[in-house]
């Protein structure tokens, strides 16, 4: 079985530029997350989706981030403009619809912005 | 407020010894969900194990179980004959939500292991 895929695996860009990460779960997960890892810091969630709708983005700063799940499968998170607060590993996540079932990790995407 | 707290920022242990990396937990549910995740340099967080709330029975998962002492709220992973490849960080996770549609993990600041050989 295929795990959660995630592109690209690095990136650095500059303050004020834009950015795109592109999640994709593993086949038939309904539920997926975006968490931020800033180093020596837990995740912390940016973003819940169920198939293709929002379930919890509290903790999302909707002034410069967004994402989208189209059609319930792939995800794209994107901040724009970068700040230098926002260099962190961006984890993408997915789990089946049921209460006790873990969540798979992607690789991440590690983010540094300059 | 859900909070989880891991107290040991990093540990070391001997080569084929045990090791119990500590998780405390708040939560005024009654319902709920325990896990530990090991994410090594590469950086994917991968499951170990887990224990809900209701279960009576400690969660064991080859080396690794889990010593849940519900009134104490802790759930402590206990890693036993420590292996060099176990050297990551660890973090405690709770899912927080009864429903299945407002289930996400609340994590720890972590705790990185270091196996010596």
């Amino acid at each position: 079985e295929a795990g959660v895929a995630q592109s690209p695996r690095y990136k650095i860009i500059e303050k004020r530029q834009s950015v795109a990460f592109w999640c994709n779960p593993i086949s038939g997960h309904a539920t997926l997350y975006w968490y931020q890892q800033i180093l020596g810091q837990g995740p912390k969630l940016l973003i819940q989706f169920q198939n293709n709708g929002v379930v919890d983005d509290s903790q999302l700063p909707k002034d410069r981030f967004s994402a989208e799940r189209l059609k319930g499968v792939d995800s794209t998170l994107k901040i724009q403009p970068a700040k230098l607060e926002d260099s962190a590993v961006y984890l993408c996540a997915s789990r089946l619809r049921q209460v006790n079932t873990e969540a798979f990790f992607g690789q991440g995407t590690r983010l540094t912005v300059v | 407020a859900q909070k989880i707290t891991q107290t040991q920022p990093g540990m070391f242990v001997q080569e084929k010894e045990a090791v119990t990396l500590d998780c405390t937990y708040d939560t005024s549910d009654q319902s709920y969900g325990l896990f530990w995740y090991k994410q090594p340099s590469s950086g994917e967080m991968i499951f170990l194990i887990y224990q809900g709330s209701y279960d009576e029975q400690n969660a064991t998962e080859g080396r690794y179980s889990l010593n849940f002492q519900k009134a104490r709220k802790s759930a402590n992973l206990v890693i036993s004959a420590s292996q060099l490849g176990d050297s990551a960080m660890y973090f405690c996770a709770m899912r927080k939500g009864v429903m299945d549609s407002s289930y996400k993990l609340i994590f720890g600041s972590g705790t990185r292991l270091l196996v010596r050989p």
